[in-house]
């Protein structure tokens, strides 16, 4: 395991249809992040799973996204009706956490969309 | 709310001259403070981070040091090299929100 996947690494839809996104975060972490970072700015925070629960949503995360971590090992990021807006770079990010605190965040490479 | 500033680039250098990339943040408490670089169709890699006031993080060359006073955390590095070019990101992590806090990112190009 040599590090955070993401796939597709980029992705062309048409405005109007679903697309799903994959990441693997580092097998030991349990703690996986979702980020969207669109072009001259920095990663946005969109939402953040500890294990299977997802504790936090940013309001950058409206209804037609959801996100998913059913066991605690992978995850993926749906989003509903495509609007041009949503073209960006989804990166996901993982890290371990507990009680005595939290590793840094190592990042994937990332999900380039773009809605067309 | 918290958030963090950084200069704006594209920052132009040539080979070996001295970098400084200006970070200022805005927090409560005691947030810990991150530098990420992204090269060229890559991913976000930790470059150096400290955890609390006073603390110096360092890796390939490049230092900052936490101020709390000046609430900075400025990106250095003696003697930049081509192979620097890519863009650099402060960012903050507090307490237990776990998320970073982004700043907007620097361009660097390093010319031979």
């Amino acid at each position: 395991d040599t590090g955070v996947s993401q796939n597709p690494r980029h992705k062309i839809t048409k405005r109007g249809q679903n697309v799903t996104f994959r990441c693997d975060p580092i097998s030991e972490h349990n703690r996986l992040y979702w980020y969207r970072q669109t072009l001259g700015q920095g990663p946005e925070f969109l939402t953040y799973f500890q294990n299977e629960a997802q504790l936090e949503k940013s309001r950058l995360l409206s209804d037609r996204f959801s996100a998913e971590r059913p066991k605690g090992s992978f995850s993926t990021l749906e989003i509903q009706r495509t609007e041009q807006g949503d073209s960006a770079m989804y990166l996901c990010a993982s890290s371990l956490g507990g009680t005595t605190g939290i590793t840094e965040a190592f990042f994937g490479q990332g999900t380039r969309l773009t809605v067309v | 709310g918290d958030s963090v500033t950084q200069m704006e680039g594209p920052v132009t250098l040539s080979e070996e001259a001295f970098l400084t990339i200006n970070c200022t943040y805005t927090a409560t408490g005691y947030p810990s403070l991150f530098w990420y670089v992204q090269y060229p169709g890559e991913g976000l890699q930790l470059l150096l981070k400290a955890t609390k006031a006073d603390d110096k993080g360092s890796n390939k060359g490049f230092e900052a040091t936490y101020r709390k006073e000046t609430t900075s955390f400025h990106l250095e590095k003696g003697s930049v090299q081509v192979s620097d070019s890519a863009v650099y990101f402060c960012a903050l992590r507090r307490g237990a929100t776990n998320k970073l806090i982004f700043g907007t990112g620097t361009l660097l190009a390093v010319q031979p």
